[in-house]
């Protein structure tokens, strides 16, 4: 069965520094692997996707993931948060058509 | 490109009540549409899966008298939930895909349902 491991449920960093959020994952196959990023009372918007081919996947509003089969992760990045990217994001693994989510984590930026 | 629109995006009813919510994909043909509920502060879980034209596949544990699924055209799915009970109170999300836009899922922005 597939699965997704967010170990951090709430993360707070400052504005302008760096991000990491952590993401494990665990399938039977080569995963479909997204990050979402969802704000309060919306749904669902793609950050990034990996399908194959090269292990850094970069996204939209400055975003990038790594895809480490060896250690079944697939870590979000950003080098320097703004106040505009608090909100919660969700690690999700394949296939697309039966994704199964993370528990989220909480991104909270201080100034 | 690639929007996906729910309406409404928050109802309340009481207990009993039925309730239809509209998942729209605007500018694309969905050919599969995805209903998820989410609970506060937790993750989104797939309730079911509609292909146009044919009956939506539940995931185990949901009740499909309760949770009607229609997905008449390629633009239009709609989740109706029937006989509506407090606990029944959640975010629904949809989501649509279509072969022409990768493999990938377009996700609604969401409807609160409160169930009195």
């Amino acid at each position: 069965a597939q699965s997704v491991t967010q170990p951090d449920i709430h993360i707070t960093v400052s504005e302008g520094a760096s991000l990491e959020l952590r993401c494990n994952y665990s399938y039977g196959a080569t995963p479909y692997l997204f990050w979402y990023v969802q704000s309060p009372g919306q749904g669902l918007q793609l950050l990034l996707k990996y399908f194959s081919g090269d292990t850094l996947v970069q996204g939209i509003k400055g975003f990038e993931a790594e895809f480490k089969r060896s250690q079944s992760s697939f870590n979000l990045r950003k080098p320097s948060v703004h106040w505009s990217d608090a909100a919660e994001y969700f690690c999700a693994v394949g296939p697309y058509e039966k994704l199964t989510f993370g528990t989220g984590t909480r991104l909270t930026i201080i100034p | 490109g690639a929007v996906v629109s729910q309406h409404p995006s928050w109802v309340i009813c009481k207990s009993g009540t039925s309730v239809k919510i509209e998942c729209r994909s605007l500018d694309f043909q969905a050919t599969t549409m995805f209903w998820y509920r989410q609970f506060p502060k937790q993750s989104l879980m797939l309730m079911a899966t509609s292909n146009e034209g044919s009956k939506a596949t539940y995931e185990q544990g949901v009740e499909k008298d309760k949770f009607l699924i229609n997905h008449a055209s390629l633009t239009l799915s709609t989740l109706t939930v029937t006989s509506a009970h407090p606990e029944d109170s959640s975010f629904y999300i949809c989501s649509a895909r279509a072969p022409g836009l990768g493999d990938t899922q377009y996700f609604g922005p969401g409807t609160r349902l409160t169930v009195l």
